[in-house]
């Protein structure tokens, strides 16, 4: 299984919406709607942000979002602040029964 | 609240057998799918394989023929094991829990807490 496609890093200025887009195959992305984004910042640990694509876990701030279309998932931040500057990674079931994840995107809020 | 905690050696030589730890506590080991994840130096995240508290597993098929993920439901912890380690072996070990996201339905493919990590060196 090969990782997910993410670029390498986007930017914003506080208050602005950025999105990260997440590209896999008809085995992952494009197959399922299982798809996951993790929030890393520096010498921690990932934290669970979106999953089924679209939801959020309770305590995630509704300025994140999710999207899917074809075999690209996508990331969206709103209203952007200073602590979300971060590491993000999305993840997605496969078809083998395993998990793949992206090869991570790094956020610098401007 | 749930909490879990690597542990291990942070220096295993080339060829030996990387194994670690992880200890649940706040919670019960006996439900859930329990993780493990490495990353290495600078790098993405990597899905090592999972747990599930009866017993059954699953593993990356990268990795499969070298790694072994086992549960102590009486010491409440699951722990690694991958043997026969390189250099490309040296990461972070995180382990994780994919619990309840929503009543009754918890999946392991979505991991919802985590270790803080522990780093591992492959190195003679």
């Amino acid at each position: 299984q090969s990782a997910l496609t993410q670029p390498a890093s986007v930017s914003g200025s506080p208050g602005q919406s950025i999105t990260i887009s997440c590209t896999g195959t008809s085995s992952d992305v494009g197959g399922y709607n299982f798809v996951s984004w993790y929030q890393q910042h520096p010498g921690k640990a990932p934290k669970l942000m979106i999953y089924d694509v679209t939801k959020r876990p309770s305590g995630v701030s509704n300025r994140f979002s999710g999207s899917k279309s074809g075999n690209t998932a996508s990331l969206t931040i709103s209203g952007l602040q200073a602590e979300d500057e971060a590491d993000y990674y999305c993840s997605s079931y496969t078809s083998s029964s395993g998990v793949v994840f992206g090869g991570g995107t790094k956020l610098t809020v401007l | 609240q749930v909490q879990l905690q690597e542990s291990g050696p942070g220096l295993v030589k080339p060829s030996e057998t990387l194994s670690l730890t992880c200890t649940v506590s706040g919670g019960s080991i006996s439900s859930y799918y329990w993780s493990w994840i490495r990353q290495p130096p600078g790098k993405g995240l990597e899905w090592i394989g999972y747990i599930y508290y009866s017993g059954s597993t699953n593993y990356n098929p990268s990795l499969k023929s070298r790694v072994t993920i086992s549960v102590d439901t009486s010491k409440n912890q699951f722990s690694l094991k991958l043997s026969s380690v390189t250099a490309a072996d040296t990461a972070i070990y995180f382990c994780a829990r994919s619990g309840e996201l929503e009543p009754l339905l918890y999946y392991y493919y979505y991991m919802d807490v985590w270790g803080k990590g522990t780093t591992v060196t492959v190195s003679s």
